[in-house]
């Protein structure tokens, strides 16, 4: 049973475009919700993330937006560029019960110049 | 800061050898790492979980006699893959936790490639 749904599973913008990857979850006991980015080949990179305490979280141009009703957090990727295309991973987790994280099924970003 | 290592980056081996992957945090200490597995174009399939000084817990299908993990100190953890076989192949990730100060980062090593022919 997939745990976080993620879509889309690969999207396509234009450089300078607003890249936005949509989560899901079911279990509200989830308490953590970090993006992850990995690129071929490599291991992924912690991004963001952020906590259901706040609706929105914002690093330069990548933000978190976060949903507790629906249950649904987004990665914005604003003024995306070719070098953020990459394999982003979303991810939730239930602090002090073990730390497992349960992993989205990922999305292809490709960003044309 | 949170640097996770990973020796070797990739390794061929042959049928029936057994291969050791380590996994070093760098800058802190972690009770807890974890071992991955992950295909191409896939989600990270999470085979174990490496606590310091206590026995690993694996994932339901993961054998544990195949994929032996040993986490002797608080900054390495170690996969060994026993008798290993071609469908062994594959991309192997560990990952640490890092929970000082009440943070809760998870911080991947580069992955290691795995051939076995």
């Amino acid at each position: 049973q997939q745990q976080v749904k993620q879509s889309p599973q690969s999207l396509i913008v234009q450089k300078g475009g607003i890249s936005i990857i949509n989560c899901a979850y079911e279990n509200t006991a989830f308490d953590y919700f970090p993006w992850y980015q990995q690129f071929p080949g490599k291991g992924p990179a912690l991004l963001i993330a952020i906590r259901p305490d706040v609706s929105e979280k914002k690093e330069g141009r990548f933000t978190i937006s976060f949903n507790k009703s629906a249950k649904q957090f987004s990665l914005h990727i604003m003024d995306s560029q070719p070098g953020d295309s990459a394999t982003y991973f979303c991810a939730a987790t239930i602090p002090n019960t073990g730390n497992q994280f349960y992993f989205g099924t990922g999305t292809s970003l490709t960003v044309i110049p | 800061g949170a640097v996770v290592s990973q020796h070797p980056s990739w390794v061929i081996c042959k049928s029936g050898t057994s291969v050791k992957i380590e996994c070093r945090s760098l800058d802190f200490q972690a009770t807890t790492m974890f071992w991955y597995r992950q295909f191409p174009k896939q989600s990270l399939m999470l085979m174990a979980t490496s606590n310091e000084g206590s026995k690993a817990t694996y994932e339901q299908g993961v054998e544990k006699d195949k994929f032996l993990i040993n986490h002797a100190s608080l900054t390495l953890s170690t996969l060994t893959v026993t008798s290993a076989h071609p469908e062994d192949s594959s991309f192997y990730i560990c990952s640490a936790l890092d929970l000082a100060g009440g943070k809760l980062g998870q911080y991947f090593g580069p992955g290691t490639r795995l051939t076995v022919t």
